[in-house]
């Protein structure tokens, strides 16, 4: 599986958007990026996936380059209910993705 | 809405103990996982399942077994409890679908051992 690279931690403002890179260097053909999002005391959530260009629901957009190299996840006007923290997992679409693997995610602080 | 249960929010047990953590989802998902959560340290993947009876190796399978006898339960067993094993345990399920890269998580267990 690819292994990935976020940023530690990032401060932002309400109503700020937010963009969290996330670097998979080695992805390959048949790989996915996904992202979760996690609050305090709770399980993760899935936010969105991709593989290619860009994908948007209502939460939150996926920018992917044509290389695949690195992803964006784009939060719009964040709240302060958007601290949280956020993963960014690369796994093999011809496994269906059996085994989930999350690194140490992006910290997220969203200040008034 | 899909629903995972972890049968404990918290449990403190004692050193050598063997200790079990259930999980029962309601969704019919064939994968099931278990994972470790410690500060800095994120998820770490402990045991997956892909179906009745079959499990694979996590990252991080050292002191841990898994048991999954129906569908819906898989388990986690700590063999003989350590104070290192103390931790935040989550369970997750997803359904086996090469396109579907979503899984619901339980609340999670918080597990101290003494």
């Amino acid at each position: 599986l690819a292994k990935t690279t976020q940023p530690i931690s990032m401060d932002s403002y309400e109503g700020q958007e937010v963009n969290i890179t996330c670097s998979h260097n080695n992805i390959a053909t048949n790989d996915y990026i996904t992202w979760y999002q996690q609050f305090p005391s709770q399980g993760p959530r899935f936010i969105i996936q991709g593989y290619k260009t860009k994908v948007t629901n209502e939460v939150a957009s996926l920018f992917i380059p044509a290389d695949r190299k690195s992803s964006t996840l784009s939060l719009p006007r964040v709240s302060l209910s958007d601290t949280a923290v956020y993963y960014c997992l690369v796994g093999r679409r011809d496994t269906g993705f059996q085994k989930l693997v999350f690194g140490t995610g992006t910290r997220l602080l969203v200040s008034p | 809405d899909v629903k995972v249960t972890q049968s404990s929010r918290y449990l403190v047990k004692r050193t050598g103990e063997k200790v079990f953590l259930e999980c029962v989802q309601d969704m019919d998902h064939e994968n099931m996982f278990w994972y470790r959560q410690d500060p800095g340290l994120g998820l770490r993947l402990i045991y997956f399942s892909y179906d009745v009876k079959m499990k694979e190796k996590g990252d991080i399978p050292e002191g841990y077994s898994v048991s999954r006898e129906k569908k819906e339960r898989f388990s986690l067993i700590l063999e003989s409890a350590s104070t290192n094993q103390t931790s935040m345990y989550l369970c997750a399920s997803k359904r086996q679908d090469v396109w579907n890269t979503e899984a619901f998580f339980g609340q999670g267990t918080r597990l101290t051992v003494v």
